[in-house]
């Protein structure tokens, strides 16, 4: 078993939807929940960075993790074209430890 | 700026040969990392250095090396014992541990065996 299983996509939604991104993970010690946003033939750049349970919120842009399920969301609302990219999520045990990537969601935003 | 560059953008290996990927930062990190990028497979962690003079393997490390002469280069050899080397290659850097940051990347080379 994969210790982040992320649902692969692609994933296609017309412009203006709210987008759900989801990832699972087996390790119940991982305590740092991160987000990556990759344009294609570029580099991840950190979208959203959370640590434990809890929400936090940045504009469209909302991840949620619940420890409890070993589950976590990153929400995007009334997506953009400039939203299509691929989602990473990206978990760690500990503050600046080596980070476990799931296998990203490609997300289209169509105008 | 600060940041993370990677070079050559783009690079094409023969059969046989040895190839280096350049990554260098100027953002004080002391950790970096090597990652392969292949579709459908993630990140997939090649080499990761804590400190300058030491790292460790990661989880597909056969047919990789590096060096961490400098805090601020972590150059990555593809060597010919690499099988399948084509692929999208990131490093990135990250603060120390202990503190509340997650990795910055590089832009990425492309390697293609011609």
């Amino acid at each position: 078993q994969k210790e982040v299983e992320q649902d692969p996509g692609p994933l296609s939604v017309p412009e203006g939807a709210i987008v759900s991104l989801n990832c699972t993970y087996s390790n119940s010690a991982f305590q740092y929940f991160m987000w990556y946003r990759q344009y294609s033939r570029k580099g991840p750049e950190l979208l959203m960075y959370t640590y434990s349970s809890g929400n936090k919120e940045d504009g469209r842009f909302t991840a949620q993790v619940d420890k409890s399920s070993k589950y976590i969301s990153l929400f995007i609302r009334d997506s953009q074209p400039s939203d299509s990219a691929t989602y990473l999520c990206a978990i760690g045990e500990t503050s600046g430890s080596r980070l476990t990537f799931g296998e990203g969601t490609q997300l289209t935003v169509n105008p | 700026d600060g940041g993370i560059t990677q070079s050559p953008k783009y690079l094409f290996r023969k059969e046989g040969q040895n190839v280096t990927l350049s990554c260098e930062q100027n953002l004080n990190h002391d950790a970096m990392y090597w990652y392969r990028q292949d579709p459908g497979q993630g990140l997939r962690l090649i080499y990761y250095s804590q400190i300058v003079n030491d790292f460790q393997k990661g989880d597909i490390a056969e047919g990789y090396s590096v060096s961490r002469e400098k805090k601020e280069s972590f150059p990555l050899t593809v060597t010919s014992a690499q099988k399948n080397p084509t692929a999208f290659y990131l490093c990135a850097s990250s603060h120390p541990p202990g503190s509340n940051y997650g990795y910055t990347f590089g832009s990425g080379t492309r390697l293609t065996v011609v």
